[in-house]
């Protein structure tokens, strides 16, 4: 729902540099998060933008354009174990259903040695 | 780590039977929100409970309800099992301050549940 829209797979070679892009309907957006999944394991929080710009922690940095519905997860310094499911989740509601997220599919990125 | 813990882990159950999935979540966090997640897919929001009561739902039928507790635990119970419900349940737990913008919600390690 909410027309989140991501890859759904990518690859890349360890030490390398790799962008995921998610795109979503901007009406009544509320904030976008970026959550990494392995295999048979919770998501886990990476970032959260509600602001225009890029938020950077460590080898994870996400950018986020409200006015064209754009976010990206840029991981530098891939590693093996980074290979994992990477799902955008964007809160639309501030009123009634707080904290609700919709996800995308998820993009399978596999890290190859 | 995230503090949040759901039981069980695995569980079979046959076409038509009733399940009923627990999550314990984070001291203090007032809200729980209930995702289901069908291989290959994002989570899809069932619903949330926010100081106990429902706060709002997404597409899913009747059979699927849930219930919070005082002590910070919770349950989503799904009535006549399909074999459309078979999928990973995942409980995730925040505190809503309600004068704030979101926060981030904690996921628990999913409970694999398997119709047949």
């Amino acid at each position: 729902g909410q027309n989140i829209d991501q890859p759904t797979e990518m690859t890349a070679t360890e030490g390398a540099i790799v962008q995921i892009n998610c795109t979503y309907q901007t009406s009544g957006f509320n904030g976008l998060f970026w959550y990494q999944q392995h295999a048979g394991e919770a998501p886990t929080f990476l970032s959260y933008n509600v602001l225009d710009g890029l938020e950077e922690k460590g080898r994870f940095s996400s950018f986020l354009s409200r006015s064209k519905g754009y976010s990206y997860l840029l991981l530098k310094e891939l590693q093996m174990k980074d290979s994992a499911s990477y799902l955008c989740a964007v809160s639309f509601d501030r009123g009634s259903t707080l904290g609700r997220l919709y996800f995308g599919r998820g993009t399978q990125l596999t890290v190859w040695p | 780590e995230t503090g949040v813990t759901q039981s069980p882990t695995h569980l079979i159950k046959t076409r038509g039977q009733q399940v009923t999935l627990r999550c314990s979540s984070q001291s203090g966090h007032n809200t729980v929100s209930w995702y289901q997640q069908a291989l290959g897919q994002g989570p899809q929001f069932i619903f949330q409970y926010y100081r106990e009561e429902e706060n709002g739902r997404g597409n899913f039928p009747p059979r699927f309800s849930g219930l919070q507790f005082p002590n910070y635990s919770s349950e989503l119970n799904v009535n006549a099992l399909e074999l459309d419900d078979s999928a990973l349940y995942l409980c995730a737990s925040s505190l809503d301050r309600r004068d704030r913008l979101n926060t981030e919600a904690f996921f628990g390690q999913g409970t694999r549940l398997t119709v047949v």
